[in-house]
């Protein structure tokens, strides 16, 4: 079945970097792009991007440009996202979500998420 | 920029249906999704394209629309639909999703 793994939570300290990956399974990993979702806490969601699996092309939501990185490794079928410059609103929980293989575009599976803790 | 608009909060009693909108200038032509989330958990997709239900997602799910503005409709409500609910659309392009500010449903 699809299944959609992120790493583990991350404590950081404000000026430093992390990288969150999420770990894909159960499908072709070229043929559905991935997205990144922040959930601030107590807060609702945020869309960030999606990088094509594909060609590698990232999109980022205008909020989400300068210090956020998209990768992939198609080799381990595994999406990445960086954050340099870490600030403590940064603090949130990052879910990857696939997206469907074709237009209309949606989420239609979700990573777990990962807690990402940005405190000195 | 554009927004999607959800009411904040909806109380229900069991048994009883909820309704959940979302507005946006763009949904005349755009689609809307719906997404569920509960504490500590993922969003998942319950209703695609306005009103179709993915397999899985009980009957008591249904999504409409009318211009600018989407219907989640959650018939019957149970205390396990008790969670945060979503609409998600995309621009103009299709190259950029939004979400709705989220609805809390309580049942009461």
């Amino acid at each position: 079945q699809v299944r959609l793994v992120q790493s583990g939570s991350e404590l950081k300290k404000p000026g430093a970097s992390v990288k969150i990956s999420c770990k894909t399974s159960g499908y072709t990993f070229s043929q559905y792009s991935i997205n990144w979702v922040r959930q601030a806490p107590g807060q609702g969601l945020e869309w960030m991007g999606w990088m094509s699996t594909t060609n590698g092309d990232p999109t980022f939501a205008r909020n989400f440009t300068g210090r956020f990185i998209f990768s992939l490794d198609t080799s381990v079928t595994t999406a990445y996202l960086q954050i340099n410059s870490l600030k403590p609103e940064d603090t949130a929980v990052y879910f990857c979500a696939r997206y469907t293989d074709s237009s209309p575009y949606y989420f239609d599976h979700w990573g777990q998420g990962t807690l990402v803790t940005v405190s000195s | 920029s554009y927004e999607l608009t959800q009411p904040p909060a909806v109380s229900v009693s069991p048994g009883q249906t909820a309704g959940i909108t979302c507005f946006g200038d763009l949904l005349s032509k755009q689609f809307v999704y719906w997404y569920q989330q509960k504490p500590g958990q993922a969003p998942v997709l319950i209703i695609y394209k306005d009103s179709e239900r993915p397999s899985g997602i009980p009957e008591r799910f249904s999504g409409s629309s009318s211009g600018t503005t989407v219907t989640l409709t959650i018939n019957a409500v149970q205390a396990d639909d008790e969670a945060d609910y979503y609409c998600q659309s995309g621009d103009i392009t299709s190259t950029h999703q939004m979400f709705g500010g989220g609805t809390k449903l309580t049942v009461l």
